[in-house]
């Protein structure tokens, strides 16, 4: 069946490193979505890919949808400690979004 | 933004028992879902519903019953809880097909089964 997977699975950063995480998928994916959730909250939107090899920026967020649409990356430039949180990926197959694992992000003063 | 809501916020219930997790929302959004939260696992699909009447098993259905008579109400029912049931229950909904599909995710359920 479909499967996300995403790693690093977590991430401690001192602030102002830069963060990556990776999400791929096992199948051809029609679009990619990010979303963040803060400790204790629930997933918030971030952005949505749907082109073959698309990058989109979003102040220091960069996120990219692979040539294949089997992988995506987001990263994050110059961390801040509003940073931290869980990332997901969340993968369009031929119905629903297949989320993956997600990557929690620890980001240190 | 309380668009999409959930009841209970926090729940402890003991093994066996039956528990119903309710989820509203105010958008008319075609699509709904539920998915369950643990460590290491990240967001996994219990059940979704395409609209009123129509729902379909997700990855991880056992144990769990949901219905959708009401386009804005989506319960999810543990017939019988069990330990491993504990978790954190997300419900979420989207407007359905089109080209910008965000997922919009309540509060989430807190329920813990002793």
């Amino acid at each position: 069946g479909q499967q996300v997977m995403q790693i690093p699975q977590y991430q401690h950063v001192q602030e102002g490193e830069d963060f990556t995480t990776y999400c791929n998928s096992s199948t051809t994916l029609s679009n990619i979505q990010w979303y963040k959730q803060r400790p204790g909250g629930h997933p918030v939107f971030l952005i949505q890919l749907v082109k073959s090899g698309e990058v989109k920026k979003q102040k220091r967020l960069t996120f990219q949808f692979g040539e294949a649409k089997k992988n995506s990356s987001l990263h994050i430039t110059a961390t801040q400690t509003t940073d931290v949180g869980t990332y997901f990926c969340a993968g369009r197959g031929s119905n629903q979004f297949y989320f993956g694992t997600g990557t929690s992000l620890t980001v240190i003063p | 933004d309380a668009g999409i809501t959930q009841s209970p916020r926090y729940k402890i219930t003991e093994t066996g028992r039956q528990v119903t997790l309710m989820c509203h929302q105010t958008w008319s959004h075609s699509y709904m879902f539920w998915y369950r939260q643990d460590l290491g696992h990240g967001l996994r699909l219990i059940y979704y519903s395409a609209a009123a009447d129509i729902t379909d098993k997700g990855e991880v259905p056992d144990g769990y019953v949901v219905s959708r008579s009401k386009t804005e109400n989506f319960p999810l029912t543990l017939e019988s809880a069990t330990r491993s049931q504990t978790s954190v229950y997300f419900c979420a909904s989207r407007p359905g097909t089109g080209s910008l599909d965000t997922i919009y995710f309540g509060e989430g359920s807190w329920l813990t089964v002793v």
